[in-house]
């Protein structure tokens, strides 16, 4: 089992709707979560950033971690076409200072149809 | 703020040749992360350095890769006696000591070996 699964799509959905994005672990020690957005031939562009379970929300998304599931979702509401992207969940264990790498999923390439 | 530098953006090697890829860290961070993401693969961690430090490199192949982080300058990822299956995109992020604000990628250098 990997330690990260998320699925690579691609998903496609019409301007307006509500997206959603989920990665699944199977390491207990992650504590961190964050979601990446990366344009073709691009650098990942941080989106969200969240620190155990719970809600965050920022303009039109919104990040959800469900420790207990090992689940953790994105959510981006009214689409643009310019959310055409793909979608990188990240996580690590250990807080700053910390010796650790992020543990990506292989991303969801997500289409926004005009 | 310039953000996470990178460069070259396109590096083009012969096989066996050696490919030195370079990474200065966004204003006021201190951690360098540098990462690997292959064709249809999720970026994968290699390396983790401070300045002057090596902090964790469980990520970095045994063999012909290695990085520094010199008090003065960027950080370097070096790569000699490249081979084709070298070929990748190469990411560099960085953080402040508590990531507060999570971890900022650059642009990457994207390395062909011909």
């Amino acid at each position: 089992q990997k330690e990260v699964e998320q699925d690579p799509g691609p998903l496609s959905v019409p301007e307006g709707a509500i997206v959603s994005l989920n990665c699944t672990y199977s390491n207990s020690a992650f504590q961190y979560f964050m979601w990446y957005r990366q344009y073709s031939r691009k650098g990942p562009e941080l989106l969200m950033y969240t620190y155990s379970s719970g809600n965050k929300e920022d303009g039109r998304f919104t990040a959800q971690v469900d420790k207990s599931s090992k689940y953790i979702s994105l959510f981006i509401r009214d689409s643009q076409p310019s959310d055409s992207a793909t979608y990188l969940c990240a996580m690590s264990g250990y807080s700053g200072g910390g010796a650790d790498g992020l543990t990506f999923g292989k991303g969801t390439h997500l289409i926004i149809q005009p | 703020n310039a953000g996470v530098m990178q460069n070259p953006r396109h590096l083009v090697r012969r096989r066996g040749q050696e490919a030195r890829l370079r990474c200065s860290p966004m204003k006021g961070h201190s951690h360098v992360y540098w990462y690997r993401q292959l064709p249809e693969e999720g970026l994968k961690f290699m390396v983790y350095l401070q300045k002057e430090n090596i902090i964790d490199e469980s990520g970095m192949p045994k063999e012909r890769f290695s990085a520094e982080f010199p008090k003065e300058g960027p950080s370097i990822l070096r790569i000699q006696q490249v081979v084709r299956g070298d070929s990748a995109a190469y990411f560099c992020a960085s953080s402040d000591r508590d990531r507060e604000d999570g971890y900022t990628f650059g642009s990457g250098t994207r390395l062909t070996v011909v």
